[in-house]
């Protein structure tokens, strides 16, 4: 397809299982980022690939998230341990170019609710 | 405070009426995004502008970058624009991490 493509679209998981979430990104894409999102809120930005480089994970929140760009392609958000609050929607964007004045293109996310 | 506002959070219209939502920020800029987002969470991304005005069919984005506000407005206003509006910076200091505001939900009703 043309666009970003993110799976699975909703995942539930108990709480304690670990969950892997995959994007792929629009081909030749340089920058990839990951983003979560409440309900009711803006996206919040959790960490930031250049082709397989991770160049800013301030944003994920705990040392149980992991992300990874092997290839520089699609990349995987792993939580292990997964608790109530991190159900959210999780996007990802992919944009063309390195620096920030490219707009981003985003898919439509997976809804990951934790029982 | 937050580095990014939206107002109003909400918003509802009468199918053809013009309508603007307001963005303030407080941190230097190198571009400022907004987006549409509908119900499922899908965003598209509508303009991206570092100055002046943008615009694209019936929506209009303008920036002032002295007063750090930026306005997102929608002409003859029809009920498939009802989404969520949402505003997001990237800062001079970090230009690829975007700031987001939480977004005016609108809904524009026939």
């Amino acid at each position: 397809g043309a666009g970003v493509s993110q799976s699975p679209r909703y995942k539930v998981a108990k709480r304690g299982q670990d969950v892997a979430l995959r994007c792929d990104p629009i081909s030749g894409h340089v920058s990839l980022f990951w983003y979560q999102q409440a309900l009711g809120q803006g996206p919040e930005f959790l960490t930031y690939f250049q082709n397989e480089a991770q160049l800013d994970k301030s944003g994920l929140p705990s040392d149980r998230f992991f992300a990874e760009r092997p290839e520089g392609s699609v990349s995987t958000l792993k939580i292990q341990r997964t608790q109530q609050e991190d159900s959210a929607v999780y996007l990802c964007a992919s944009s063309l170019a390195r620096t920030g004045r490219q707009p981003q293109h985003f898919g439509d996310g997976t809804r990951l609710s934790i029982l | 405070k937050n580095e990014v506002e939206q107002s109003p959070q909400n918003l509802t219209a009468q199918e053809g009426e013009f309508i603007t939502i307001n963005c303030s920020y407080s941190v230097g800029i190198s571009a400022l995004h907004w987006l549409q987002q509908h119900p499922g969470g899908g965003i598209v991304s509508l303009f991206m502008l570092s100055s002046g005005k943008k615009k694209h069919g019936r929506l209009i984005a303008t920036i002032n970058i002295q007063e750090k506000h930026s306005s997102l407005h929608i002409t003859a206003s029809h009920p498939r624009d009802s989404a969520v509006y949402i505003c997001a910076v990237g800062t001079t200091y970090n230009t690829d991490k975007l700031i987001f505001g939480t977004g005016t939900r609108l809904q524009v009703f026939p």
